[in-house]
């Protein structure tokens, strides 16, 4: 089984809709993050979470909103989803203990908003 | 400024050639790690290899190394004996300890292994 799981996988909506991408994992990591990735753009971070009480913004969080909902749950939000949100998104977790803190990601979700 | 940059959006390689893949970063924070990425077209994000910014020597994993060089502050990606499931995309990433441990990546670089 996959540590790091996202769904859906895959997400066509409408302008407008209020969409959620979850992300679950069972690394047991406290830190979590997610991405969206845009051709050409590589990786921008919208929002990080080290532990169940914190939550920080991104490089681009405008537009979304997350919820840690437990030490293995971390979902994002599109209130108001609109077709530039149009990518790829991933969630990843990191464990500091061993000082390096890699981030072991998700497969991914693609989202299209028309 | 961007904090990770990659200049090769393309690189081609033969088939059991060395291939080196650039990366430079920008940052004041002397607490830094950089990690290398491989994208495979199914989508997923493989981690290659690290470097902390106190490591005294560079960083190898199997067939990957990191030609990293502190002070022209660059992190290349050298991947020897190029095999054909080598081609991908490959992304240069930061992580900045001491200013809220953000993560940054560079725009990437496509590699292509020609048999």
């Amino acid at each position: 089984d996959a540590d790091v799981t996202q769904t859906p996988r895959n997400r066509i909506t409408k302008t407008g809709k209020r969409i959620m991408l979850e992300c679950s994992q069972t690394k047991g990591h406290d830190r979590m993050y997610w991405y969206r990735q845009d051709p050409g753009l590589g990786l921008q971070l919208i929002y990080y979470s080290f532990d169940v009480k914190d939550i920080n913004k991104g490089e681009i969080s405008d537009g979304y909103s997350v919820s840690r909902q437990a030490q293995a749950k971390f979902s994002l939000s599109l209130e108001s989803a609109i077709p530039n949100q149009t990518a790829l998104y991933f969630c990843a977790t990191s464990d500091n203990r061993a000082g390096k803190d890699e981030q072991f990601f998700g497969p991914g979700t693609r989202l299209t908003v028309l | 400024a961007q904090k990770i940059t990659q200049t090769q959006p393309g690189m081609f390689v033969q088939e059991k050639e060395a291939v080196t893949l650039d990366c430079t970063y920008d940052t004041s924070d002397p607490s830094y790690g950089l990690f290398w990425y491989k994208q495979p077209s199914s989508g997923e994000m493989i981690f290659l290899i690290y470097q902390g910014s106190y490591d005294q020597q560079n960083a190898t994993e199997g067939r990957y190394s990191l030609n990293f060089q502190k002070a022209r502050k660059s992190a290349n990606l050298v991947i020897s004996a190029s095999q054909l499931g080598d081609s991908a995309m490959y992304f240069c990433a930061m992580r900045e300890l001491g200013t809220g441990n953000q993560f940054y990546f560079g725009t990437g670089t496509s590699l292509t292994v020609i048999p």
